[in-house]
């Protein structure tokens, strides 16, 4: 069955650096989505992208955090400048359709950053 | 505000044995209720997803309900399994691209 896969698994970084999450979405699928888990507390939505813009951002995506879809097969988070409390699980997922729909999210595995 | 509230917040319960686990929520225009199964440290899975006019669905041992006028659902688990535990998570979408998640439901099944 096909999955979202992300890398790395676990990212340590020191505060102030910039750090690229990576996401391979399932490959016939055309909404990208971004969220975070702060250890112990509920998901939330960061960004979701379509057609190479994106569609809708919290206001948790701040300038600090950017997302970019390079070639046909990645789609990347960016975070400039982190900070200790970046530290977090984030999760990729996609879906061929909206999720305002009744299109199934597929989640990824998630990469925990840890900043210092 | 777009909110979505569940309860217990944390639940015990024997191999084998049911349970019912509760969903509230006030997000506005609702498009669809989706359950999510989450284990630790892992990415959400989803279990079963309905619109605003299925009021029923089921995905094996478990089964949602939507009561759109009262903006309830409930996941029910049937003949629980020690693969169980994990978090459960209900996650409410608005039409267009907003997504309300829950802070889920932590179940353990004992054997």
């Amino acid at each position: 069955e096909p999955e979202v896969t992300q890398t790395p698994s676990h990212q340590v970084t020191q505060m102030g650096q910039e750090v690229i999450l990576r996401c391979v979405p399932i490959s016939n699928h055309l909404y990208f989505y971004w969220y975070r888990q702060i250890l112990g507390q509920k998901v939330e939505f960061l960004v979701s992208f379509y057609n190479n813009e994106i569609s809708e951002k919290s206001e948790i995506f701040d300038d600090q955090f950017s997302v970019e879809r390079p070639d046909g097969s990645n789609f990347t988070l960016k975070i400039r400048s982190t900070k200790l409390e970046d530290s977090a699980m984030y999760f990729c997922a996609s879906s061929a359709r909206l999720a305002g729909g009744t299109d199934t999210q597929y989640f990824g595995p998630g990469t925990r950053l840890t900043v210092l | 505000k777009n909110q979505v509230e569940q309860s217990p917040q944390s639940l015990i319960i024997l191999e084998g044995k049911n349970c019912t686990l509760q969903c509230n929520y006030t997000v506005s225009p609702f498009s669809n209720l989706r359950w999510y199964k989450q284990d630790t440290g892992r990415g959400p899975v989803s279990l079963t997803i309905m619109t605003f006019s299925e009021n029923t669905k089921s995905n094996g041992r478990y089964t949602a309900t939507l009561d759109a006028d009262t903006k309830q659902s409930s996941l029910h688990i049937t003949a629980s399994q020690l693969s169980d535990s994990a978090s459960y998570i209900c996650v409410v979408s608005a039409r267009g691209f907003k997504t309300i998640f829950g802070a889920g439901t932590r179940l353990f099944v004992k054997a």
